[in-house]
């Protein structure tokens, strides 16, 4: 998937535990973004990247935080999870020389019990 | 607020028919619109995107069009086949100007089926 890569794929967690999730990039591209997708809501934006170093929130940012410490790298970190979070999570890359077109990683598929 | 609707929510079609997949939009203020194919536990791959200026866009068998004044997408996918049975997936992007991007928002997705 264009070089978006997520990790882990699968996790199992209890309510209350924390976790990050990774997304790493091998493109040198500016904005990263992180979704979640969900049966009959479709893909929401949590929150996004406009360039290293710089984070905004999305349309559900509640229950999340992200890092962007380099620009190859973009973490989703659930502090203290619930089963609301239950949900298969994407990173995206937006190719900005490709006239903003958007690339996903494989997803992160989260169940927290 | 941009809603995007895509008509229908599912099909099921014989292997070797012509197909066409819809997307509307409510705000035709868009910088582009993006289709997207998405298989059972899988990412999001893109398939084409279309700029706001542009009519339409070929790749392969498929081929996607816009009408940016009536708020349409279509997608059309000659001689249909089995391993083209996914999710398809529009994405609109609002215009914002100068060198930003704008909100992109998804529509549901069509289910399609394609049988030998």
């Amino acid at each position: 998937n264009a070089g978006v890569t997520q990790t882990p794929k699968f996790q199992v967690l209890k309510t209350g535990q924390s976790m990050t999730l990774q997304c790493a990039q091998d493109m040198n591209h500016n904005s990263m973004y992180w979704y979640r997708q969900d049966p009959g809501m479709g893909l929401r934006l949590i929150y996004y990247s406009a360039s290293e170093g710089t984070t905004d929130k999305g349309e559900v940012p509640n229950g999340y935080n992200v890092s962007r410490l380099n620009k190859r790298e973009f973490s989703l970190r659930l502090e203290s999870a619930a089963p609301s979070q239950t949900s298969v999570y994407f990173c995206a890359i937006l190719y900005r020389g490709r006239d903003g077109e958007l690339f996903f990683g494989e997803g992160s598929r989260l169940t927290v019990l | 607020k941009q809603e995007v609707t895509q008509i229908p929510a599912a099909l099921s079609v014989p292997e070797g028919e012509n197909l066409v997949l819809n997307c509307s939009f409510t705000d035709s203020a868009i910088y582009n619109l993006q289709w997207f194919r998405q298989d059972p536990g899988k990412g999001l791959t893109s398939l084409l995107l279309i700029q706001s200026s542009q009519r339409e866009q070929t790749s392969g068998r498929l081929n996607a069009s816009l009408d940016k004044s009536s708020g349409r997408s279509t997608l059309y996918i000659a001689a249909s086949q089995p391993g083209d049975s996914a999710t398809y997936l529009c994405a609109v992007r609002r215009y914002a100007g100068g060198t930003s991007y704008g909100k992109l928002t998804f529509g549901q997705g069509t289910i399609l089926t394609v049988h030998p």
